[in-house]
């Protein structure tokens, strides 16, 4: 069974960088046809994709957050992880890492399994 | 458009069925994937794909799609089916980005 955890720093100070990891347990990052995302929740709100990586490292980001967002993986530990720099209160949120696997036939991913999630509070 | 909307709460009766609405252009091309999510734990997958059950998920959870509009529906709703859920897909207009409903708020009284 494929487990997810986030793990990281819980607080970042504003204009900082907020980096977190995701340790993959349970199956290789490299397996399947999948791809690793990074998903974020502020507190009361809804979910925000933030981006996809593949193993092979090739990425695809939100558009909102392009400019302040690095994915990158390590197959050597089973890792991804995710850096999101110049953060704002704005950014304060949990963050889980979700495994996309593809639907066949059909087209599309969907997201199981997702990690608990990792609160992340941008404060001085 | 690159948005999945959805309506922000519903209640249901015990033992009632409730239906959940998403709405996008995506739904047009790609199946809307759905999520529980209970407060303070992660989502989990309970319909992926035209009307697919990950194992565990009980079978009053069911999909369908009509246009652009996708639907859960959980038929004889339980206490424990109280929870937000969002619909995902694909966004068709933008490289195939990944994108989220805005939620549903579902209780069951």
């Amino acid at each position: 069974q494929v487990q997810l955890q986030e793990s990281g720093p819980g607080l970042v100070k504003p204009s900082q960088t907020l980096s977190l990891t995701c340790t993959v347990s349970g199956d290789s990052i490299t397996s399947g046809s999948y791809y690793w995302s990074w998903i974020r929740q502020p507190a009361g709100k809804g979910l925000e994709w933030i981006g996809r990586i593949y193993p092979s490292g090739g990425t695809t980001y939100n558009p909102s957050l392009k400019s302040r967002v690095t994915f990158s993986v390590d197959t050597s530990k089973n890792q991804f992880s995710l850096k999101l720099s110049s953060v704002t209160a704005a950014d304060t949120a949990v963050y889980f890492c979700a495994r996309g696997v593809p639907i066949l036939a059909v087209g599309g991913y969907y997201y199981d399994p997702w990690g608990q999630g990792t609160l992340v509070t941008v404060s001085s | 458009s690159s948005e999945l909307t959805q309506d922000p709460a519903v209640s249901v009766a015990l033992g009632q069925t409730v239906r959940i609405t998403c709405q996008g252009d995506s739904l047009r091309s790609y199946y809307a994937n759905w999520y529980q999510q209970k407060p303070g734990q992660a989502p989990v997958l309970v319909i992926y794909g035209k009307n697919s059950r990950p194992s565990g998920i009980p079978d009053r959870f069911s999909a369908s799609t009509s246009g652009d509009t996708g639907s859960l529906t959980i038929a004889g709703a339980q206490a424990e089916d109280e929870a937000d859920y969002y619909c995902n897909s694909r966004d068709t207009s933008r490289n195939h980005l990944d994108v989220f409903g805005n939620g549903t708020k579902v209780t069951v009284l």
